[in-house]
């Protein structure tokens, strides 16, 4: 079955940095891969996605890009601000069957 | 449109008891999960409902858990003989499957509590 793994598992950078994630996955018949934001005491929610047709997706100051050969995708953070603070899971998945998450990065912005 | 939906918000429970969880998953969607996240760790997956296939179960950690989804739609999961270890947030999400592949929408989470 399929494998993810996810580094680093925490993050500090300095408001204004970039920020940057990478995950892994083993299966290469793999073609859905979002990206989940859990602030504390909230449930994860959806900031991007990216499927295997795809080598990058943009939307303001995030970014996903993905290698399909090395099986790996990785989340970008351009201008990090304080509420970008949160735990970051990644995940994939083969037709939205049986979506396998990695295993999260605490990511702290500090002022 | 609507989104998924748990009930209870809050279950805190005894030691030795049977807890039902429940899960309105999101209409249309065939694809159902259950996770545990005990605080600050990631999600442990518990169990997947994927239209009328048989479910995945390969993650409930004991016989004490189950899980069952009724006409291909709501979800309970139940804990019998509830232990302190129990206690963390159980999240249900849903998706679509097929070609027009969407994410998962998580529920708010029912925190559980065993004394």
């Amino acid at each position: 079955g399929e494998n993810v793994e996810q580094h680093p598992s925490t993050l500090s950078v300095q408001e204004g940095d970039s920020a940057v994630i990478k995950c892994t996955y083993s299966d290469s018949a793999s073609n859905y891969f979002p990206w989940y934001k859990q602030e504390l005491g909230k449930r994860p929610q959806l900031i991007i996605d990216i499927r295997s047709n795809v080598g990058e997706k943009k939307d303001q100051r995030i970014a996903v890009t993905l290698n399909k050969t090395a099986k790996h995708f990785s989340l970008h953070i351009t201008e990090t601000q304080p509420e970008d603070s949160a735990v970051y899971f990644c995940a994939a998945t083969q037709w939205g069957q049986n979506f396998v998450f990695g295993p999260g990065t605490r990511l702290s912005v500090l002022p | 449109g609507a989104g998924v939906s748990q009930s209870p918000s809050n279950k805190v429970t005894e030691k030795g008891k049977d807890v039902e969880l429940r899960c309105d998953p999101i209409s249309g969607h065939t694809a159902l999960y259950w996770y545990r996240q005990s605080l600050g760790q990631g999600l442990e997956f518990l169990i997947y409902f994927q239209g009328n296939s048989a479910p995945d179960k390969s993650g409930l950690p004991s016989d004490r858990f189950s899980a069952e989804r009724t006409g291909g739609s709501v979800s309970t999961l139940t804990i019998q003989r509830t232990q302190q270890e129990d206690s963390a947030v159980y999240l249900c999400a849903s998706s679509l499957v097929g070609i027009t592949t969407d994410t998962q929408y998580f529920g708010p989470g029912t925190r559980l509590t065993v004394l």
